[in-house]
């Protein structure tokens, strides 16, 4: 689920199904991440954070998994629902450069019923 | 418990006019931020707001955009002679005031140059 510039990478699942979103994140100085979600016409909705002294942490229907050593990141969404269509971005805070996010590029998560 | 808010939602201007966008930010929050999104892509930041004080505005560009946040009211991102280039949404996030915080975004601007 890195980006890819003008085409969003789509991940299509099934409903009911297990989702997991990637996200690779560029410094390992990032000490905050965050994952959001953003519909069509919409601005971002936060769904879950972790910091960097956490590798996991767990949400209503969501985790999020934090492997620090090779910087990746990852959203699972447990049964998933056509509501949970729309994008997803991760973003991290890095550590001293202030409180400004750097975006991932986005997944695009479609439901089939 | 009103969000962050953001007005106009929808901006129309021509080539050359200034565009005014205007955030409010949740109760509470004295942290503002500017994100700029083309269609498909990431959010981009552009600078970084407290009441009175620009704290980082590395994001954006060198000219025609400048970013305030008055004592009182909203914080103001204002675009002098637009291009089509500006075409963009723009979206609005605010956190409390203590450390690094989560930053809530209001529903965002699109701003079309005709």
């Amino acid at each position: 689920g890195e980006s890819v510039g003008l085409h969003l990478p789509t991940l299509s699942v099934q409903e009911g199904d297990n989702s997991i979103i990637n996200c690779a994140y560029s410094n390992s100085a990032s000490d905050y991440f965050i994952w959001y979600k953003q519909e069509s016409g919409k601005g971002p909705q936060f769904i879950i954070d972790i910091r960097s002294n956490m590798d996991k942490r767990q949400g209503q229907r969501v985790t999020v998994l934090l492997n620090k050593t090779v910087k990746h990141l990852s959203l699972q969404i447990a049964a998933t629902q056509p509501g949970d269509s729309a994008v997803y971005f991760c973003a991290e805070n890095i550590g001293d450069a202030g409180n400004m996010l750097t975006f991932g590029g986005g997944t695009r998560l479609m439901v089939k019923p | 418990n009103a969000g962050v808010m953001q007005n106009p939602r929808h901006l129309v201007r021509r080539r050359g006019q200034e565009a005014r966008l205007r955030c409010s930010p949740m109760k509470g929050h004295s942290h503002v931020y500017w994100y700029r999104q083309l269609p498909e892509e990431g959010l981009k930041f552009m600078v970084y707001l407290q009441k009175e004080n620009i704290i980082d505005e590395s994001g954006m560009p060198k000219e025609r955009f400048s970013a305030e946040f008055p004592k009182e009211g909203p914080s103001i991102l204002r675009i002098q002679q637009v291009v089509r280039g500006d075409s963009a949404a723009y979206f609005c996030a605010s956190s409390p005031p203590a450390g690094k915080e989560t930053q809530y975004f209001g529903p965002g601007t699109r701003l079309l140059v005709l």
